[in-house]
């Protein structure tokens, strides 16, 4: 049983339309972190977010945390081919354990 | 600065057989991780160190273990390797400042036929 859970598994648009990834979990998390992972290569952190209702902006990707600390959300504006890979989010638990969710696997067709 | 380097990238053992994953980080990290990744599945942690001289167990330890040698390495031995550990293995690290942040290494790809 996954401790974070993701949603969608998989989403495959066109350049240019918005998305939103959701990360979601019954336990409370100091802080919380999304990935990106391209093929072949290992997870990248895009940001953390710590406080519960934080709202983070990167270029095109805004982070949610929620009020609760539960959960999270990615959106893009415009999505670009660039955009294409497996985004995951973490939790930090205690004792500096990270626990990922499964993955969404994005591809943005131009 | 080479960050967290992982050794070998593609490896591919016969059942029964062992071997040790290498991680090596030049951060200066207190806490290093393994983890393993398979389809659909994401990352689960398989032994973690808070810290050098101490490690515990994650969500999949059967199977393995590890060795926190010093600060900087981390190593993963497989003693009987299975099929069922066929997988992508990464390590990480991390440093807690206010709120912890994983950096990860390229991964090892282990095929066990």
């Amino acid at each position: 049983t996954q401790l974070l859970e993701q949603s969608p598994q998989f989403l495959s648009i066109q350049e240019g339309e918005n998305l939103t990834v959701y990360c979601n979990s019954s336990s409370v998390f100091s802080s919380l972190q999304w990935y990106r992972q391209e093929p072949g290569e290992g997870p990248v952190l895009l940001v953390t977010v710590v406080t519960g209702g934080e709202v983070k902006k990167l270029k095109r990707l805004t982070f949610q945390f929620g009020d609760a600390r539960k959960d999270s959300s990615l959106h893009i504006t415009a999505a670009q081919p660039g955009d294409t890979g497996l985004y995951l989010c973490a939790g930090a638990g205690n004792f500096n354990k990270f626990y990922f969710g499964s993955g969404t696997k994005l591809n943005v067709k131009p | 600065n080479a960050g967290v380097t992982q050794n070998p990238k593609f490896q591919v053992l016969k059942t029964g057989q062992s071997m040790t994953l290498q991680c090596a980080q030049d951060m200066n990290h207190n806490s290093m991780y393994w983890y393993r990744q398979d389809p659909g599945m994401g990352l689960r942690l398989i032994y973690y160190s808070a810290s050098e001289g101490t490690t515990d167990k994650g969500e999949v330890p059967n199977g393995y273990n590890v060795s926190r040698l010093n600060k900087r390495e981390f190593s993963l031995r497989l003693e009987s390797a299975a099929p069922s550990q066929t997988s992508v293995y990464f390590c990480a690290s991390s440093e807690i400042k206010g709120y912890t942040e994983a950096f990860f290494g390229q991964g090892t790809r282990l095929t066990v036929v």
